[in-house]
């Protein structure tokens, strides 16, 4: 089975700061990484798949980057609305799917 | 504007049974593929099952399997999750998700879940 880590498990970041959450794989999983966004008491939400692929209606200061093992997900200027647990998840032999532990990003 | 919505959550003793529900909207809920993932409370979320569009083959995740049997009725536009043999540790939020595909090059598609439900929470305890 794949294996899924984040880093780091939390954060803390100011409003318009850079934000970045690092996502690996125990193998090579090629582009086939989705980034979710969960804020409490609410279902996930979409950001990007395919590591780079923004999703329809997501705004673009989310960003994604990464093959093979490593991946990103980047914030840029941090909106209060952003303030969540972002989960990154395999899909690279569907159905069978592993999801991050998550990454929690609070106020600083 | 596609949506889901579960239902049937409920509290339930360990070794019972239960069968949620999830209503589709919006969309062409036959040609999509549907999941099922969990959220036991403070915790991440976990994959539980999948059931396709086409042949409605089922996959299952080796938490679940053999107690958990996914199904979709294509014509009412609803998916279900049949859980038997309850255990404390089957405690969560339990939500539907459609499946989004995306083409990733020549015979290569991305999948992700692209409309998820509010969530039914099951709670198996004495």
């Amino acid at each position: 089975d794949i294996q899924m880590t984040q880093s780091p498990s939390s954060l803390s970041a100011s409003l318009g700061a850079r934000v970045t959450i690092t996502c690996r794989a125990s193998q090579n999983i090629d582009s086939h990484l989705n980034w979710f966004q969960q804020k409490p008491g609410k279902a996930p939400k979409l950001l990007i798949y395919g590591a780079s692929h923004l999703q329809s209606g997501v705004p673009s200061r989310f960003s994604g980057g990464g093959s093979g093992t490593d991946f990103i997900l980047t914030i840029t200027n941090l909106q209060p609305e952003d303030f969540a647990i972002y989960y990154c998840q395999e899909n690279y032999s569907p159905p069978g799917i592993t999801f991050g532990p998550g990454t929690k990003v609070d106020f600083k | 504007e596609a949506q889901l919505e579960e239902s049937g959550g409920t509290l339930v003793e360990p070794g019972g049974s239960l069968r949620l529900s999830c209503a589709g909207s919006g969309f062409n809920f036959y040609g999509f593929g549907m999941y099922w993932v969990r959220q036991a409370p403070g915790t991440g979320l976990e994959w539980v099952s999948f059931i396709s569009s086409g042949d409605s083959s089922t996959e299952y995740s080796d938490s679940v399997k053999g107690r958990f049997s996914i199904s979709r009725h294509n014509d009412k536009k609803s998916l279900f999750l049949q859980m038997n043999s309850l255990r404390p540790e089957d405690t969560a939020v339990y939500y539907c998700a459609r499946e989004g595909v995306a083409l990733a090059g020549v015979n290569s598609y991305y999948y992700y879940m692209d409309v998820w439900g509010k969530g039914t929470m099951v709670t198996v305890s004495s």
